[in-house]
């Protein structure tokens, strides 16, 4: 079945350091790929999308390129702030819901 | 346009109960879905409606279920609750699930004592 592995966390960075979360997939065909992300206590909110290969989305200063050839859709910020704080979740459609890979937690100090 | 809505935010039950939690969706939204997040298991799939009907179901036992209503409102009940079902329950509306982005509301988060 189709699967969503994220790298191990938690990950600590400090106030304008670069962020990269890994994120692969299995999956038949060619899914969309969607990052969430969760601040505290609040549900998931929509980071960013891409829709076929090599489509690169992008928000907030985030963004993720779909490549099929590694399938994976890796998260990068050139310059992460405190407000970034967050749980961060790769996912991908399934039938009629999201499969979500573990949750990367991102901390940012000042 | 109000966002997925939620209703409680918070829950504290005793082992046995029954429980309710509703979600009101994104105006003219037909699908929704639940999710069950823990630390440990993450982010699970429950079950899916639309236009009143489960479309799909996750791998959870039937003391979990749900029901929608014919103005897409959803509710989803757990019965005799044991402490492993304590998480944040989350709701998502979408268009269709099937092939529109999931919306996803604050959560209800149950706590079983």
């Amino acid at each position: 079945g189709d699967s969503v592995t994220q790298m191990e966390g938690p990950v600590t960075l400090s106030e304008e350091a670069f962020l990269t979360i890994n994120c692969t997939y299995t999956a038949t065909g060619y899914p969309s790929l969607f990052w969430y992300v969760q601040y505290p206590g609040e549900g998931l909110q929509l980071l960013l999308k891409a829709t076929k290969a090599d489509d690169k989305g992008s928000n907030k200063g985030f963004e993720a390129t779909y490549r099929k050839e590694t399938t994976s859709f890796h998260l990068e910020k050139g310059s992460v702030q405190v407000s970034d704080s967050a749980v961060y979740f790769c996912a991908l459609p399934g039938a009629q819901k999201l499969v979500f890979g573990q949750g990367t937690r991102l901390t940012i100090n000042p | 346009k109000a966002g997925v809505t939620q209703t409680p935010r918070y829950l504290i039950k005793t082992r046995g109960q029954q429980v309710t939690l509703s979600c009101s969706p994104i105006s003219g939204h037909r699908s929704v879905s639940w999710y069950q997040q823990t630390p440990g298991q993450g982010l699970q799939f429950l079950f899916e409606y639309f236009s009143e009907t489960q479309r799909n179901k996750g791998n959870f036992p039937g003391r979990f279920s749900g029901r929608q209503f014919s103005n897409s409102r959803s509710e989803m009940n757990v019965s005799t609750l044991e402490l492993g079902d304590s998480a944040l329950y989350l709701c998502a509306s979408s268009l269709d699930a099937a092939k529109n982005i999931q919306y996803f509301g604050a959560g209800t988060r149950l706590s079983v004592l």
